[in-house]
C-alpha cells in the first residue's frame, strides 16, 4: 500500500528565509503526490501535485516541489518565506488507490 | 459563498449521545469524503462516497456511519459518541481520481 512520510513534525523559520519540508512516498510504480496547506481554523488548500513529466512543479503562493525518484521524495520549497506562510503542510499521494493518502503534517512557525 | 461547507463547526457533547455532523457541496462533485484529523496524526479517511448509491469505508470506520442524502450532500453520525472521537472533522470533494480535493472549513467535535 502507498504511504507518505514527512520526517519533521515543526520547523521554524525566519521571515524572508528559504523553505524546504521533506516528504519520502513508498509505492512501486510512479505515485500521483499533492501538497496540501491547512491555515489555521480552516481547511486544506491544494498548493501544487505531481502526475509525470517535468519533475519540478511550480504551485500557487509561489511554492515548488521537486520529484525524485531515485530519492522517492517530493520535498517543498519556497526561496523567501512570509508570514503567512505559518501554517501545517501536508503531503499526500494517490498511488494505486483511488483514495488520497497523507502524511502526518508538518507545522510551520515563521518567526518575525 | 463557500464551496463545501460543514455544519455545524463546533459542538460540545456528551458521551452517549448521538450526533450527526453535515457537509454539503456545490461543485457539482460525484465523490465525496469525511476525513477525521487528530494532533500528529495528519488526516484519516472515515468514509468516502463515488456517487449517491455508494458508500465505502475507510481506514477508520468503527464508531461512525453516513448518509449520502443527495449528490450535494454527505452526513457522517457519531450513534453513541465517546471521548476519543474527540476531533477536528473534514468533508472533501472531488470529481475523479488523482484530481483535487476540496475541503469544508471542518467541525470541531469535543465529546465530554
Amino acid at each position: 500500500a502507498q504511504s507518505v512520510t514527512q520526517p519533521d513534525i515543526h520547523i521554524t523559520v525566519s521571515e524572508g528565509a528559504s523553505l524546504e519540508l521533506r516528504c519520502n512516498y513508498s509505492y512501486g510504480a510512479t505515485p500521483y503526490l499533492f501538497w496540501y496547506v491547512q491555515s489555521p481554523g480552516q481547511g486544506l488548500q491544494l498548493l501544487l501535485k505531481y502526475f509525470s513529466g517535468d519533475t519540478l512543479v511550480q504551485g500557487i503562493k509561489g511554492f515548488e516541489a521537486e520529484f525524485k525518484r531515485s530519492q522517492s521524495s517530493f520535498n517543498l520549497r519556497k526561496p523567501s518565506v512570509h508570514w503567512s506562510d505559518a501554517a501545517e503542510y501536508f503531503c499526500a499521494t494517490q498511488g494505486g488507490s483511488e483514495k488520497l493518502v497523507f502524511g502526518k503534517g508538518t507545522k510551520l512557525t515563521v518567526n518575525p | 459563498d463557500a464551496d463545501v461547507t460543514q455544519t455545524p463547526r463546533n459542538r460540545i457533547t456528551k458521551t452517549g449521545k448521538r450526533i450527526m455532523l453535515e457537509c454539503s457541496q456545490t461543485k457539482g462533485h460525484d465523490r465525496m469524503y469525511w476525513y477525521r484529523q487528530d494532533p500528529g496524526l495528519g488526516l484519516r479517511l472515515i468514509y468516502y462516497s463515488f456517487d449517491v448509491k455508494d458508500i465505502n469505508k475507510g481506514e477508520i470506520s468503527d464508531g461512525y456511519s453516513v448518509s449520502r442524502q443527495a449528490q450535494a450532500k454527505f452526513s457522517l453520525s457519531l450513534e453513541s459518541a465517546i471521548p476519543n472521537q474527540t476531533a477536528l472533522y473534514f468533508c472533501a470533494t472531488d470529481r475523479g481520481v488523482y484530481n483535487e480535493q476540496f475541503f469544508g472549513p471542518g467541525t470541531r467535535l469535543t465529546v465530554l
